[in-house]
């Protein structure tokens, strides 16, 4: 059975400065990972998809890595803003057809201005 | 890119009534549709697998009698939570999938999600 866990569980960071998300799974055989954001009372955000074959993608102050080998991504958000105030979730797919995605247990950000 | 809709995007409902929650593909035929739920400050836990036309697969600890699943065409799906009880009370979303030609790749999206509050 596959299990995520996220790192911190809560994370609150001054305006302007970089910081980096960590999520964790137990099963290496995935198909692709996803990052999203959520925010309060709100559903998801797609962020950024990094298949299973990819290291890492990147979109504006976004950037996504992932390593199977060790279970493991981290999420990185470069000068950090408010606006970047939300729960960022961890969603993995495994591998062997689509039934299941797993999500993390999110890390909720708090960007002080 | 695919856009799933969810209807209604919030919904307040008696104790003891049923509640529809509709799930829609936009512009691709979704072959399965996913159901998960969101309670307070947790994560996403899946409910319920349906494919078009069959019936659904409920994940354990799931009433399949008190949350019944409609995947009638490629679509939509529909969630419908019966006699419903304040602890139901949580954050419903549906996530829709499509196969890919070859190699078993797929596309997923999910819709934006339901706020279900019994009162």
């Amino acid at each position: 059975k596959q299990e995520v866990t996220q790192i911190p569980a809560a994370l609150s960071v001054p305006e302007g400065e970089n910081l980096v998300l960590n999520c964790s799974f137990t099963d290496s055989a995935i198909y692709n990972l996803q990052w999203f954001r959520q925010d309060p009372g709100k559903g998801l955000t797609s962020l950024l998809l990094i298949q299973s074959s990819q290291r890492e993608q990147t979109s504006g102050r976004l950037n996504a890595s992932l390593d199977k080998s060790s279970g493991r991504s981290t999420l990185y958000i470069a000068a950090s803003q408010p606006g970047d105030s939300a729960t960022y979730l961890c969603a993995v797919s495994n591998s062997g057809g689509y039934q299941k995605v797993t999500f993390g247990t999110g890390t909720k950000l708090q960007v002080i201005p | 890119g695919a856009v799933v809709s969810q209807h209604p995007s919030w919904v307040i409902c008696k104790s003891g009534t049923s509640v529809k929650i509709e799930c829609r593909s936009l512009d691709f035929q979704a072959t399965t549709m996913f159901w998960y739920r969101q309670f307070p400050k947790q994560s996403l836990m899946l409910m319920a697998t349906s494919n078009e036309g069959s019936k659904a697969t409920y994940e354990q600890g799931v009433e399949k009698d008190k949350f019944l699943i409609n995947h009638a065409s490629l679509t939509l799906s529909t969630l419908t939570v019966t006699s419903a009880h304040p602890e139901d009370s949580s954050f419903y979303i549906c996530r829709a999938v499509r196969g890919l030609a070859g190699g078993g790749s797929y596309e997923q999206y999910f819709g934006p999600g339901t706020r279900l509050t019994v009162t």
